[in-house]
């Protein structure tokens, strides 16, 4: 079944610090991940898909298939990086449908 | 605005009442896909729609039901409603890249 864990409901880093958000994925195919945030009073938007391999706003992600992994990573967190995040999976098995994680409220402190 | 719109923002109701909420995808997309967001179980997925036809089910219960119309919008009904029916709906379209892009939701709440 697929399935998509964020371990964290809730991670407090300092200004400055690395922040890590952990997901972990169960799934038969080949899956596309995708992290998702939602700042506060703003739609929830994609932030970075793992196709990409890109860096936006200083995260990253990679897709590390050995372990079912797909965590976000930034190395210098910064005050506006508060949101809630959501890691995503999409695939084609029982249906193009893209299943979200339970999320993790990221509050970076000053 | 060409983005997801969803309609109503708010909308308070007793139990056992009846609602529709109603979205309309971005222009150009033919997938609708409708989650449901409380407190403790984040975004759960509830069932998409892609050009009028169901698409993929996921947790969503037999008291709700939904429709994608010619016109590519899509309402969701949610019937006998029950306290736990309190949460936000989400709606999102998707194009040719995957990538979701949502409503502002649905704040429902069931009194």
């Amino acid at each position: 079944a697929q399935r998509v864990t964020q371990p964290e409901k809730l991670l407090s880093v300092f200004k400055g610090a690395p922040v890590e958000l952990k997901c972990n994925y169960s799934y038969s195919g080949s899956p596309e991940l995708f992290w998702y945030v939602q700042y506060s009073r703003q739609r929830l938007q994609l932030l970075l898909r793992h196709i990409s391999r890109e860096s936006i706003k200083g995260f990253t992600a990679d897709l590390n298939k050995g372990e079912t992994s797909f965590h976000l990573k930034k190395p210098f967190a910064q005050e506006e990086d508060s949101a809630m995040y959501y890691c995503a999976l999409s695939g084609d098995t029982g249906g193009f449908k893209t299943i979200f994680g339970a999320g993790t409220r990221l509050f970076v402190k000053a | 605005d060409s983005g997801v719109t969803q309609t109503p923002k708010h909308l308070i109701t007793a139990t056992g009442q009846r609602v529709t909420l109603r979205c309309s995808p971005r222009s150009g997309d033919l997938s609708v896909y409708w989650y449901q967001q409380s407190l403790d179980q984040g975004l759960q997925f509830l069932i998409q729609y892609y050009n009028g036809e169901e698409r993929a089910k996921g947790n969503i219960l037999e008291r709700f039901s939904a429709q994608q119309f010619p016109d590519l919008h899509s309402e969701l009904n949610l019937s006998s409603l029950e306290l736990g029916d309190s949460a936000l709906y989400f709606c999102a379209s998707n194009g040719a890249t995957g990538e979701l892009f949502f409503g502002e939701g649905s704040r429902l709440t069931v009194l």
